[in-house]
């Protein structure tokens, strides 16, 4: 059964601060990973992918991936209010997506 | 290009009824994939078509199926529904891009089971 974990939180950040979501998986074969933000009520939207070990930006969002340790984080900086949402990360291994259950992050005005 | 679309949005059932969920995927998207999600159990994965084929299934019971026309819309059928079905239902549709997949979601189906 493969695995992806995540702290469910909640995580608490205040406003203009760097929140930082981390997400370790079991397979290490896996070679795709997802962040997700969801937003209560709403459906699960891609906010970045990864493939390769290293950093990737995309605004104020950074993904970091390192495959040897089985890890891949999801950094936000100059948090928003409109950041509150719950992360989901996910881990794609041949044709499935397996996703952690989530943590939840409220930025505090 | 118009996204994952998803209907009904709303459902009401009673228990025992069955009920049929609609997706149509992202133009050009093969794979549809289907989740229950709830607030104790996250994602659940329920099962991935491709080219009118299941690929995937996850653990859920035979009361849950599926289909993909060759239009790539995808249905589910629940049928004989209990409580324990109310969730939200959502359909992905996967792309390919540079060699790499990206499954994005629909809106979501919220069912209520009374």
């Amino acid at each position: 059964q493969k695995e992806v974990e995540q702290n469910s939180g909640p995580l608490s950040v205040p406003e203009g601060a760097i929140a930082s979501l981390n997400c370790t998986y079991s397979d290490r074969g896996s070679q795709s990973f997802f962040w997700y933000r969801q937003y209560s009520g709403k459906s699960p939207e891609l906010i970045m992918s990864i493939y390769s070990n290293g950093d990737k930006e995309d605004g104020r969002f950074t993904a970091q991936l390192n495959k040897a340790s089985q890890y891949v984080s999801l950094l936000i900086r100059d948090s928003q209010p409109s950041d509150s949402a719950t992360y989901l990360c996910a881990v794609k291994d041949g044709n499935q997506f397996y996703f952690g259950t989530g943590t939840s992050l409220t930025v505090i005005p | 290009k118009a996204g994952v679309t998803q209907t009904p949005r709303y459902l009401i059932k009673t228990r025992g009824q069955q009920v049929t969920l609609s997706c149509s995927p992202i133009s050009g998207h093969r794979s549809v994939s289907w989740y229950q999600q709830t607030p104790g159990q996250g994602l659940q994965f329920l099962f991935e078509y491709f080219s009118e084929t299941q690929r995937n299934k996850g653990n859920f019971p035979g009361r849950f199926s599926g289909r993909q026309f060759s239009n790539s819309r995808s249905e589910m059928n629940v049928s004989t529904l209990e409580l324990g079905d109310s969730a939200l239902y959502l359909c992905a549709s996967t792309s390919r891009t540079g060699g790499f997949n990206e499954q994005f979601f629909g809106p979501g189906t919220r069912l209520t089971v009374l």
